[in-house]
């Protein structure tokens, strides 16, 4: 049981590049986040779904788009990357709202 | 969902309780109160989650006010590893969305 995984850890881009943040869950939970944490902040919600097929937007949308085409995977695809994009991304799962959320370890990304 | 105010950060003695208060005065009835925290650069880690009444895990206690307008989180006998940013969060279950505010920066010093 691996919880939530994420890939890549670590990735420079550099300004127009695109890429997909993988995010990966084997606990069947319905509810998979997108976070985005910029240095010395809290967190802040990009997209969600709450189950495969559906999504929604979070405070910080604007840049990125999902898909929710399993129950196991929620990636993240940023188009035309900048700078202000530079972040860590954590990707989290829950089997519901009422209990607890569990992160993936991040992925640490630089738009140069 | 409601807001919360936590302080921006503490400090507790290793092997003390360390107390960690929220503020959250326009919690709604049905709204949870939550509590994360984030060691160094990983993933947030949840602690505990409540509705009314107290709660206690292995890891802390959480106590919510009578009026539900504050609670506090109580590490009973904290540790070095504690060292943390420590996250208060309401919101509702149907709400679907965990929104993280800037939380308490905790040192635990020997």
């Amino acid at each position: 049981n691996a919880g939530v995984t994420q890939t890549p850890k670590f990735r420079i881009l550099k300004i127009g590049q695109s890429m997909t943040l993988q995010c990966t869950q084997d606990m069947n939970h319905n509810y998979m986040y997108w976070y985005r944490q910029d240095p010395g902040m809290g967190l802040k919600l990009i997209y969600y779904s709450v189950g495969a097929g559906i999504t929604d937007k979070g405070e910080v949308p604007n840049g990125y788009n999902v898909s929710r085409s399993t129950t196991e995977d929620f990636p993240l695809r940023l188009e035309l990357a900048a700078p202000s994009q530079t972040s860590v991304y954590f990707c989290a799962s829950s089997w519901h709202t009422e209990v607890e959320a569990f992160f993936g370890q991040g992925t640490r990304l630089t738009v140069v | 969902d409601a807001k919360t105010t936590q302080p921006p950060s503490m400090d507790c003695a290793e092997g003390r309780a360390a107390n960690l208060p929220c503020n959250h005065s326009t919690i709604s009835g049905n709204e949870y109160v939550y509590w994360y925290r984030q060691i160094h650069s990983q993933g947030p880690q949840y602690i505990i989650h409540g509705l009314k009444n107290n709660e206690t895990n292995e890891m802390a206690s959480l106590i919510i006010t009578e009026d539900r307008k504050s609670s506090t989180l109580i590490l009973p006998h904290a540790t070095l590893r504690d060292t943390a940013v420590y996250y208060c969060i309401v919101f509702k279950a149907a709400g679907n969305k965990l929104t993280f505010g800037g939380g308490t920066r905790v040192l635990v010093k020997p």
